[in-house]
């Protein structure tokens, strides 16, 4: 079965300062990934995915991510963060074929300090 | 605004008490999909259904049923419903039944007292 973790429940970077969130994936095939992020008392907004080809991943609001197969991650990473980038984020692991779902990590809390 | 509605946006209702949540896909989508967050347990896939018909089940309680109708939308049906039913459910929608962006509703909070 399809897990995911993501090993930081709370990250705190200065505005301005690089982010790396992580996020490790365990499934028996080449697997689907994704990043969503939502906002306090929003739903969930797709940040990036990765199916296959490249492995370094662009996705909205200058978020990207780098699919590692021999380390099972899927880190999501921006350059600079913005106080608007304040939210939940959260790594999930879709199934090939057949019918899908998603499985999502625990989620990390960015908080940005001005 | 991904596309996908959800009604009501909050619910709060008693123990023991039976409520319907619905969601509404982005034009075209076919696949339904219905998740729980909750503090304890994260997001968890609950049901999937696909042009009518349900496709794949997770981790959904007897006390909880869904259907999609013939216009694509589609209702969580929560029953006898106890405090730890509190949480958000959300919906999601896809183009097709594999494996596809899947699309989130805002969600729907459910407060049971």
């Amino acid at each position: 079965a399809q897990s995911v973790t993501q090993p930081d429940i709370h990250i705190t970077v200065s505005e301005g300062a690089s982010l790396e969130l992580r996020c490790n994936y365990s499934y028996g095939a080449t697997p689907y990934l994704f990043w969503y992020v939502q906002s306090p008392g929003q739903g969930l907004q797709l940040l990036l995915k990765y199916f296959s080809g490249d492995t370094l991943v662009q996705g909205i609001k200058g978020f990207e991510a780098e699919f590692k197969r021999s380390q099972s991650s899927f880190n999501l990473r921006k350059p600079s963060v913005h106080w608007s980038d304040a939210a939940e984020y959260f790594c999930a692991v879709g199934a090939y074929g057949g019918a899908q779902k998603l499985v999502f990590g625990q989620g990390t809390r960015l908080t940005i300090n001005p | 605004d991904s596309g996908v509605t959800q009604t009501p946006k909050h619910l709060i209702t008693a123990t023991g008490q039976r409520v319907t949540l619905r969601c509404s896909p982005r034009s075209g989508d076919l696949s339904v999909y219905w998740y729980q967050q909750s503090l304890d347990q994260g997001l968890q896939f609950l049901i999937q259904y696909y042009n009518g018909e349900e496709r794949a089940k997770g981790n959904i309680l007897e006390r909880f049923s869904a259907q999609q109708f013939p216009d694509l939308h589609s209702e969580l049906n929560l029953s006898s419903l106890e405090l730890g039913d509190s949480a958000l459910y959300f919906c999601a929608s896809s183009s097709a039944s594999g494996i596809e962006t899947q699309y989130f509703g805002p969600g729907t909070r459910l407060l049971v007292l």
